[in-house]
């Protein structure tokens, strides 16, 4: 069965810091990508890393600020975010690349809040 | 602001067709065929819908088509049912700094 689990959100004071992980199961772990949806709004990329770790792209809001990573040997996927801002608040998806471009698996989501 | 722009909203009748359209520039929608579509119910996270301009994957109704005409790409949904009501967002592979894009979205509602 295909599962993507994301988890590690909650509530955190500007400035800190935060990790996100993505446990996938039931398909090949291949590039991933990490999306954002602030409360109300539309749909925003944020980072996405190769399938093999070699190359790693960032959003320009984000870019020095957040780090993708990830353990092929776990099938965990990671989102490492620093300096947080209030404009960071947003459920955080990870979700499959299908080599398309396209994000054909998603997880369900993890809520960040970042509010002092 | 998106980088891709969508109407806000759209409406149709159960059995008509809609189409959503989505227009970028040369840098993404004209350039690449990497344009996908995903819909999303409230609280549920996206699901693909389209990808490659017009590809549907497996499981995906094929009441749901997409095409690509310069720089602007198009959703078409035919025999509209309830269950098409939800949002729905273009995406693209961009040669811009932000790698990809997303449009800002727009709400089908099923009179």
């Amino acid at each position: 069965q295909v599962q993507l689990v994301e988890s590690g959100g909650g509530v955190v004071q500007p400035g800190r810091s935060l990790r996100l992980s993505c446990a996938a199961s039931g398909f090949t772990f291949s590039s991933m990508h990490w999306v954002r949806q602030a409360p109300g709004k539309g749909l925003e990329w944020v980072a996405v890393i190769w399938y093999d770790g070699t190359n790693k792209y960032y959003a320009d809001s984000v870019k020095g600020r957040f780090t993708i990573s990830r353990e092929n040997s776990k099938n965990t996927l990671y989102l490492q975010m620093n300096s947080l801002r209030a404009e960071d608040t947003a459920v955080y998806y990870c979700a499959r690349d299908n080599n398309y471009g396209a994000y054909d698996y998603w997880g369900q989501g993890t809520l960040v809040t970042v509010s002092s | 602001q998106s980088a891709l722009t969508q109407p806000a909203s759209v409406s149709g009748s159960p059995g008509q067709s809609i189409t959503i359209s989505c227009t970028g520039t040369s840098s993404d929608v004209g350039a690449y065929n990497y344009v996908s579509w995903y819909q999303q119910h409230p609280g549920k996270a996206p699901k693909l819908m389209i990808y490659d301009v017009s590809n549907r994957p497996s499981g995906v109704s094929n009441r749901f088509s997409g095409s690509k005409s310069g720089n602007t790409a198009s959703l078409t949904i035919s025999g509209l049912q309830a269950e098409d009501e939800a949002d729905y967002y273009c995406s693209s592979y961009t040669s811009g700094s932000h790698f990809w894009v997303f449009g800002g979205g727009t709400e089908l509602t099923v009179l």
